[in-house]
């Protein structure tokens, strides 16, 4: 059964710094990975979306790369700002391709 | 624009009663699912459906019940059996081997 790890859980920075959250998952054997944000008491917006035969995407502020072999995925943002305060959540489809899901990690920007 | 609408945005139920929350989606995406996300939790799978009229349990199914009787609805009914439904309720949808795209979601209280 496919698991997701998200570390950090929780990180809290100043407005301007470099960010990385990671993700890992236990199965390889994944049709692609997906970054997501979420709001407080909001929907998940796609961020990202890697698909298995790439290494990475990139938007804007955002890169995200997919090491297939290793089990894992990280999520870049540069020049973090306070709006990019949310919970960063990765998921890799499973069985049926039903969707696995970290817990997220919760970024706090200050200014 | 295409996207999945999810309505009402907040739902109040009674001890006893049943109630139905509403999934569509204009993507023309053959899958769609259905989440749970309780403070401190990750997402949860209640139902989730791969084609019209064929539908799956998830991880916390009891106490759920769906329909999935046109490609665009996937409806969530919470029945009396659900004992604890205080929760927020995501419905997401994805083509087969794609990306997945989230509603902005349901509150539900019990009062």
């Amino acid at each position: 059964k496919q698991e997701v790890t998200q570390i950090p859980a929780a990180l809290s920075v100043p407005e301007g710094e470099n960010l990385v959250l990671n993700c890992s998952f236990t199965d390889s054997a994944i049709y692609n990975l997906q970054w997501f944000r979420q709001d407080p008491g909001k929907g998940l917006t796609s961020l990202l979306l890697i698909q298995s035969s790439q290494r990475e995407q990139t938007s804007g502020r955002l890169n995200a790369s997919l090491d297939k072999s290793s089990g894992r995925s990280t999520l870049y943002i540069a020049a973090s700002q306070p709006g990019d305060s949310a919970t960063y959540l990765c998921a890799v489809p499973g069985g049926s391709y039903i969707p696995t899901f970290g817990r997220g990690t919760s970024l706090i920007v200050h200014p | 624009d295409g996207g999945i609408t999810q309505s009402p945005k907040y739902l109040f139920r009674k001890e006893g009663q049943n109630v139905t929350l509403s999934c569509e989606q204009n993507l023309n995406h053959d899958a769609m699912y259905w989440y749970r996300q309780d403070p401190g939790q990750g997402l949860r799978l209640i139902y989730y459906s791969q084609i019209v009229n064929d539908f799956q349990k998830g991880d916390i199914a009891e106490g759920y019940s769906v329909s999935r009787e046109k490609k665009e609805s996937f409806p969530l009914t919470v029945t009396s059996a659900q004992k604890n439904p205080t929760a927020f309720y995501l419905c997401a949808s994805s083509p087969q081997r794609d990306g997945y795209t989230f509603g902005s979601g349901t509150r539900l209280t019990v009062v």
